[in-house]
């Protein structure tokens, strides 16, 4: 089992609909989670940490994190064209100092 | 993030030559971090440096080597390349004002052939 888990879609959702992007961990002891977005042939780039249960909400974006039930979920709302990348869900697991990845979901956002 | 950057940005080379890739950071960050990302495996952690001359292995290091004189500076090292090493490698860091968050530069697309 990878310690992070994501649906590697495409999940496709049309302009204006909310996106709903979800990750699940394995190690109970994991704190902190990140989304990166990652658009095809560039890197990956930080937009949302959250760090305690419950909802992180920043403009479009909120990050969910639920420790008891081991999963984080990313919501994108008002999608957008732009929106259309990979996003990759990341933990510190195991030993504090290092990030493990999830391979990524690809969403792509049609007109 | 403009505060890494990371050299060559491409780079073809023949197996059994020995290859080095470079990252540069402005940032001042104590952490910095070597990934390579492969289709179907996602990122994976090859070596990563908690200070200048402190480095330790992550999930892949096997044929990599690093090694780190100046905060700003982090190399990566493929002692003999081979066709496996073909990837992309991203230098991230960390351990700024956000202690847990993590920045990547811009990649270096490896082709060993």
């Amino acid at each position: 089992q990878k310690e992070v888990e994501q649906n590697s879609g495409p999940l496709s959702v049309p302009e204006g609909a909310i996106a709903s992007l979800n990750c699940t961990y394995s190690d109970r002891g994991s704190q902190s989670f990140f989304w990166y977005r990652q658009y095809s042939g560039k890197s990956p780039e930080l937009i949302m940490s959250i760090y305690s249960n419950g909802d992180k909400e920043d403009g479009r974006f909120t990050a969910q994190l639920n420790k008891a039930s081991q999963y984080v979920s990313l919501l994108i709302r008002d999608s957008q064209p732009s929106d259309s990348a990979t996003y990759l869900c990341a933990g510190y697991t195991g030993t504090a100092s290092k990030l493990t990845f999830g391979t990524g979901t690809r969403l792509q956002v049609t007109l | 993030d403009a505060g890494i950057t990371q050299s060559p940005r491409h780079k073809v080379t023949e197996t059994g030559t020995p290859v080095t890739l470079r990252c540069h950071q402005t940032e001042n960050h104590r952490y910095m971090y070597w990934y390579r990302q492969d289709p179907g495996h996602g990122l994976r952690l090859i070596h990563y440096s908690y200070g200048v001359k402190d480095t330790d292995k992550g999930e892949v290091s096997d044929g990599y080597s690093v090694s780190r004189s100046k905060t700003e500076d982090f190399l990566l090292t493929l002692e003999s390349a081979t066709s496996s090493q073909t990837s992309v490698y991203f230098c991230a860091t960390g351990g700024g004002l956000s202690y847990n968050e993590q920045f990547f530069g811009p990649g270096t697309r490896l082709t060993v052939l």
